[in-house]
């Protein structure tokens, strides 16, 4: 059974840092790209960033490039996010999924930005 | 980036047809896929390449392409299929999802 299970949201304040993870099981990670989209609140779904099966590929919505890092350690089966210069706007449900046209998704984690 | 264009809702009766559609340039080169996303659930997958089923998906689910738009169809809806709806491409590995559908059934 495919499965991707995010952690690491929480409450950070404007300005600041937050790494989320995604650790995958029930299928071959390495294989696959993977994608983060994310929800605000009330809001529909929109794309974050994506990244290669090796890696040497990423791919970033505008607004958070220079900021966001997507990450991948297939040793560990695991995604991550760094997200630095944390903003209001960038509140939000992270999800992870599998491949750059998302077929498999995790359940969230939530990033709350407030002072 | 690109843009694609859904309506914000969608409303049909019980046993009615539902069609949502999602129009954008990109799709007249490149496939869309449709997801489902019911209250503080994740979104899940009910079609792909434009008109592909999911295992699992019921058989009332159904996609067709023409030129620069995509649609949805639901054949005789039901009252579970109440949920927001996004059509999603990707090209040169960007991605993007429509705006939503908020689809109505009753």
């Amino acid at each position: 059974e495919v499965q991707l299970v995010e952690s690491g949201g929480g409450l950070v304040q404007p300005g600041g840092s937050l790494r989320l993870s995604c650790a995958v099981s029930g299928f071959t990670f390495s294989n696959y790209w993977m994608t983060w989209v994310r929800q605000a609140p009330g809001k529909g779904l929109e794309w974050v960033a994506n990244i290669k099966q090796d890696g040497s590929e990423k791919y970033y919505l505008d607004s958070v490039k220079g900021r966001f890092t997507i990450s991948r350690d297939n040793a560990k089966n695991s995604l991550y996010l760094q997200m630095s210069g944390l903003r209001a706007e960038d509140a939000a449900i992270y999800y992870c999924a599998r491949q750059v046209a998302p077929d498999f998704w995790g359940q969230g984690t939530l990033v709350t930005v407030s002072s | 980036s690109y843009e694609l264009t859904q309506p914000s809702s969608v409303s049909v009766s019980p046993g009615q047809t539902a069609r949502i559609t999602c129009s954008g340039d990109v799709l007249a080169k490149k496939y869309a896929r449709w997801f489902q996303q019911k209250p503080g659930q994740a979104p899940v997958l009910v079609i792909f390449k434009d008109s592909e089923r999911p295992s699992g998906i019921p058989e009332r689910f159904s996609g067709s392409s023409s030129g620069t738009t995509v649609t949805l169809t639901i054949s005789g809806a039901q009252v579970e299929d109440e949920a927001d709806y996004y059509c999603y491409c990707a090209a040169d590995n960007i991605g993007a999802f429509g705006g939503g559908t908020e689809l109505t059934v009753l």
